[in-house]
């Protein structure tokens, strides 16, 4: 199956502070999903991106899908954004996901 | 749009009996729904690709006699742990894609198993 590998596998950051997340993968794909897990266990679809850049408020994403990663890039960070960020990949409907990076944002 | 809901959210069974979950997908139809596991501190695993109307797809090492997985509706899909055993505590998600959009994939929130 595809590979994937998320970096750093654990950051701090101090509020207010930008950060970029890293997902690399082995195989081709055409289905790329970053998600942010909540301490309940929930995953919120944060981006579907099997190619390209998108945005949304201070998050926003980038896969270049040629050389086989995407990045998540979150600015002016906030408590809030603390949990567990997983990158998920897939070509047609299955998915693997990363280990993931667990982000804790400090006041 | 695109809500995903489980139940039960969580649920303790004994050892030897079988527990029921549920997966709804609330407005949106799901020819395709996913079934996965996650242990404490790990990533997700896939189980199982649940097809409605036709059998579900297990992934390797999954045993398809104990996780019995029923895709019964374009809305339902419902995983049974049969026989359960300590071993199969954990936390289980499932997931289902919109049948008009992309292979974008939502996620339920979970139901964590307890097996005493």
């Amino acid at each position: 199956g595809i590979q994937v590998e998320q970096s750093p596998p654990d950051l701090i950051l101090q509020e207010g502070a930008n950060s970029t997340l890293r997902c690399n993968f082995s195989d081709s794909v055409n289905n790329l999903q970053w998600f942010h897990q909540n301490p309940w266990g929930q995953l919120i679809n944060l981006f579907y991106i099997p190619s390209g850049t998108k945005q949304n408020g201070r998050l926003s994403a980038t896969t270049v899908a040629t050389e086989r990663y995407s990045l998540l890039y979150i600015s002016s960070s906030q408590t809030t954004d603390s949990g567990v960020y997983f990158c998920a990949v897939g070509y047609d409907y299955k998915l693997s996901f990363g280990a993931g990076t667990t982000v804790t944002v400090r006041a | 749009g695109a809500v995903v809901s489980q139940h039960p959210s969580w649920v303790i069974c004994k050892s030897g009996t079988s527990v029921k979950i549920e997966c709804r997908s609330l407005d949106f139809q799901a020819t395709t729904m996913f079934w996965y596991r996650q242990f404490p501190k790990q990533s997700l695993m896939l189980m199982a690709t649940s097809n409605e109307g036709s059998k579900a797809t297990y992934e390797q090492g999954v045993e398809k006699d104990k996780f019995l997985i029923n895709h019964a509706s374009l809305t339902l899909s419902t995983l049974t742990v049969t026989s359960a055993h300590p071993e199969d505590s954990s936390f289980y998600i499932c997931s289902a894609r919109d049948d008009r959009d992309s292979y974008e994939q939502y996620f339920g929130p979970g139901t964590r198993l307890t097996v005493t």
